[in-house]
């Protein structure tokens, strides 16, 4: 009964693949978002869905690429892949688009690109 | 743009009281939040308070905000082995969305 589910837990690929990494929230909820934490645990909001309509893309390379199929998906598509991309990156929901509503994170992909 | 800091890192002994400080720069923000991340897991909401109270109480947890000074505090009372993890401060500005700003994130280690 895993509120925020992210597949898959670790992912290791070669520069230049395409990987995707899938997000599911059986919350209910209306707000998914993406985050990209650093190795210096640095953390960044990535992109922002209130259903299914992106909200926020803040400056995030054209080779990612969020999907969100209905209102439980949130899915990031990354192309091209880079060094630089190697990170965790944590999905996150929220019922509502304010300001005080918790945000329920997901366990996290650890993404490293040799 | 938006600036949250910490100090990166903090140890204390098991049943004294932590202190970890946060200090921003926007002065729009409305919500302040404290997470914690444990080893190997996301990030889970502690405590928030709304920018129009200075202090909020829950339980162990004890935030002070200086609205003037943009610094926000978090002490943990009786602090216990199973508090070490990374916390993080985080704000939201008056936008009108959730756009969460995080701060860098102490590690505490709680020394037994």
């Amino acid at each position: 009964d895993t509120a925020v589910s992210q597949t898959p837990k670790y992912l290791v690929t070669q520069m230049g693949n395409d990987k995707s990494i899938k997000c599911e929230q059986n919350l209910g909820h209306d707000t998914m978002y993406w985050y990209k934490q650093d190795s210096k645990k640095f953390l960044k909001i990535m992109f922002s869905y209130n259903n299914k309509e992106l909200i926020i893309n803040e400056t995030v390379p054209n080779r990612f690429s969020p999907k969100s199929p209905d209102k439980a998906h949130l899915n990031l598509h990354i192309n091209s892949l880079e060094l630089g991309d190697s990170a965790v990156y944590f999905c996150a929901s929220s019922q509502e688009y304010s300001q005080k509503d918790e945000q329920y994170f997901g366990p996290g992909t650890r993404l490293t690109v040799t | 743009g938006e600036d949250v800091e910490q100090s990166l890192f903090l140890s204390v002994r098991e049943g004294d009281s932590s202190v970890i400080n946060c200090t921003y720069t926007d002065s729009s923000s409305t919500y302040l939040y404290w997470y914690k991340q444990e080893p190997g897991a996301g990030l889970q909401l502690l405590t928030y308070i709304f920018s129009n109270m200075d202090m909020k109480q829950d339980q162990r947890l004890t935030v002070l905000l200086n609205k003037k000074d943009k610094h926000l505090s978090l002490r943990i009372a009786d602090t216990q082995t199973g508090d070490s993890a990374i916390y993080f401060c985080a704000e939201t500005d008056s936008g009108g969305y959730q756009k969460v700003t995080f701060g860098t994130g102490t590690k505490l280690q709680v020394i037994p």
